[in-house]
C-alpha cells in the first residue's frame, strides 16, 4: 500500500539554521517521491521529485532530498533557512496502479523560522 | 488559463444543504484530481480523472459526495446533505503526467 510518513508535525529553525524535514514512504511499487510546499492561503507548488536516477535530486529555492531506499525515507534539507521558507511542507508518493497519476500525500510538517 | 482556477474561494452553507465546488484545469491537462484538507491534517485523495477513461472513485468519503467530468475541461464536486464534518479546504489539481501536478488554490468550505 502507498503511504508516507511525516516525522513531526511542527518544526521550528533559526534563521541561517539548517532545515531538515523528514519522510518515510511505504510502496508496493519502486516509488516516485515528491515535495510540495504550500504557503498561506495558497495551493500547492512542486519542490522536487525523485523518479529514477540520481538519489540526491535538488529543487527550487535551495532544497535537496535525497531517496534513500535501505531506509525508505525522502528527507527534505536545505543548509540555511530563511525567513520566506514559513510555510507547510508535504511529501506524497505515487498510486500502485500501472499508468495512474495519483499522489498519496503525507500530514504535512510546518515549519516556522525564527528570526 | 495559465494556472489551476477554483471557485468559489470560500463557501459557507448551512448543514443539510447541497454544494458544488468548481475547477477549471489547465488546457491540455488530461488528469485531474480532487483533494480534501481538513484542518491541521494532509491532503484526502478524493476522485481522479484521466482522459476518458473511468475516474478513481476510491477516495469518495461517501455516497453524498460525486464528481463529474466533461472530456478534459471543467469538473464540479458536489457535496449532497452537507455535514460539518465535510469542513474543510477542497484542493484540485491538473496535470500532463505524473510529474506536473499543478494545484488550485481551493475552496474554503464552511459548514454550519
Amino acid at each position: 500500500a502507498q503511504s508516507v510518513t511525516q516525522l513531526g508535525s511542527h518544526v521550528s529553525v533559526s534563521e541561517g539554521a539548517l532545515v531538515l524535514l523528514r519522510c518515510n514512504y511505504s510502496s508496493s511499487v519502486p516509488p516516485y517521491l515528491f515535495w510540495y510546499v504550500q504557503y498561506p492561503n495558497q495551493g500547492l507548488q512542486l519542490l522536487l521529485k525523485y523518479t529514477t536516477g540520481a538519489t540526491l535530486v535538488k529543487g527550487i529555492n535551495g532544497f535537496e532530498a535525497e531517496f534513500k531506499k535501505s531506509e525508505t525515507s525522502f528527507h527534505l534539507t536545505k543548509p540555511s533557512a530563511h525567513m520566506s521558507d514559513a510555510a507547510e511542507y508535504f511529501c506524497a508518493v505515487r498510486g500502485a496502479i500501472t499508468g495512474a497519476n495519483n499522489l498519496f500525500f503525507g500530514t504535512g510538517t510546518r515549519l516556522t523560522v525564527i528570526p | 488559463g495559465a494556472g489551476v482556477s477554483q471557485s468559489p474561494s470560500n463557501k459557507v452553507t448551512e448543514k443539510g444543504k447541497d454544494v458544488e465546488l468548481r475547477c477549471d484545469p489547465i488546457s491540455g491537462h488530461t488528469a485531474l484530481y480532487w483533494y480534501r484538507q481538513r484542518l491541521g491534517q494532509g491532503l484526502e485523495f478524493l476522485i481522479y480523472f484521466q482522459g476518458n477513461s473511468a475516474p478513481d472513485k476510491s477516495g469518495l468519503p461517501s455516497d453524498r459526495f460525486s464528481a463529474e467530468r466533461t472530456g478534459e475541461s471543467v469538473s464540479t464536486l458536489t457535496i449532497q446533505r452537507t455535514q460539518q464534518e465535510d469542513s474543510a479546504v477542497y484542493l484540485c489539481a491538473s496535470s500532463k503526467s505524473l510529474y506536473g501536478y499543478t494545484f488550485g488554490s481551493g475552496t474554503r468550505l464552511t459548514v454550519v
